[in-house]
């Protein structure tokens, strides 16, 4: 088991541009969580989705940010355009129906200048 | 809704010595509750959790947190801390009952500190 695998580790981009997240959920897990860390605000809930169905996304801060999770496998988190106080470290976690345990990914840790 | 409030954003103590992280937390249903620690540069791992089933809670790395209803309080303790340790820990809270998903509301963070 890779656990859940986020991509890229680290992104820096340009005010303006659009950027991409990407998560990769462990097998079998059916609810995917999108978090931001930041120092000031700590660990906020962005979006989570049941079974590919986003649930709730009111954690999302406006409209330049949007979630899409096609399949069961795979999920996204853009924002466009980006910002300089988008700047944090955003983590995907997934969790089997069931079971009360959150797999989080490693991170992305993006930098917008 | 839930929250919690972890006492102290930074905890120093000595190797060998008792580590306690305080955590207290509000939500309108029966909680489920966790700690997380986060080591620099790197993702979050589950050090326990608190799932009405037994108050005291064992997990990994010596760790273990007793959940107290009548305080609302689910504080994390290590009874010899060790330079490993050093780390950020997260508690945090889950409303979730019976299927269906809420996610986790955490708390800001202590930085736990081991002095040699």
């Amino acid at each position: 088991d890779a656990g859940v695998i986020q991509s890229p580790r680290h992104e820096v981009t340009e005010m303006g541009q659009e950027v991409t997240l990407r998560c990769k959920p462990i097998s079998g897990h059916n609810s995917l969580f999108w978090y931001r860390q930041t120092m000031m605000r700590g660990l906020e809930l962005l979006i989570y989705f049941n079974n590919n169905v986003p649930i709730d996304d009111s954690g999302m801060p406006e409209d330049r940010f949007s979630a899409k999770m096609p399949n069961a496998s795979f999920s996204t988190l853009k924002i466009q355009p980006s910002e300089p106080r988008d700047s944090a470290v955003y983590f995907c976690a997934s969790r089997h129906g069931q079971v009360d345990d959150y797999t989080f990914g490693s991170g992305t840790r993006l930098t917008v200048v | 809704a839930q929250s919690v409030t972890q006492l102290g954003s930074h905890v120093s103590v000595s190797e060998g010595a008792l580590v306690l992280l305080r955590c207290n937390y509000s939500s309108s249903v029966p909680p489920y509750l966790f700690w997380y620690v986060q080591y620099p540069n790197q993702g979050l791992q589950l050090l326990l959790k608190y799932t009405s089933a037994a108050t005291l809670v064992k997990g990994i790395n010596g760790f273990e947190a007793e959940f107290k209803k009548s305080e609302t309080s689910f504080h994390l303790t290590k009874p010899s801390a060790h330079m490993s340790d050093a780390a950020e820990y997260f508690c945090a809270v889950s409303a979730r009952r019976g299927g269906g998903a809420d996610g986790l509301t955490f708390g800001k963070g202590t930085h736990l500190i081991i002095q040699p």
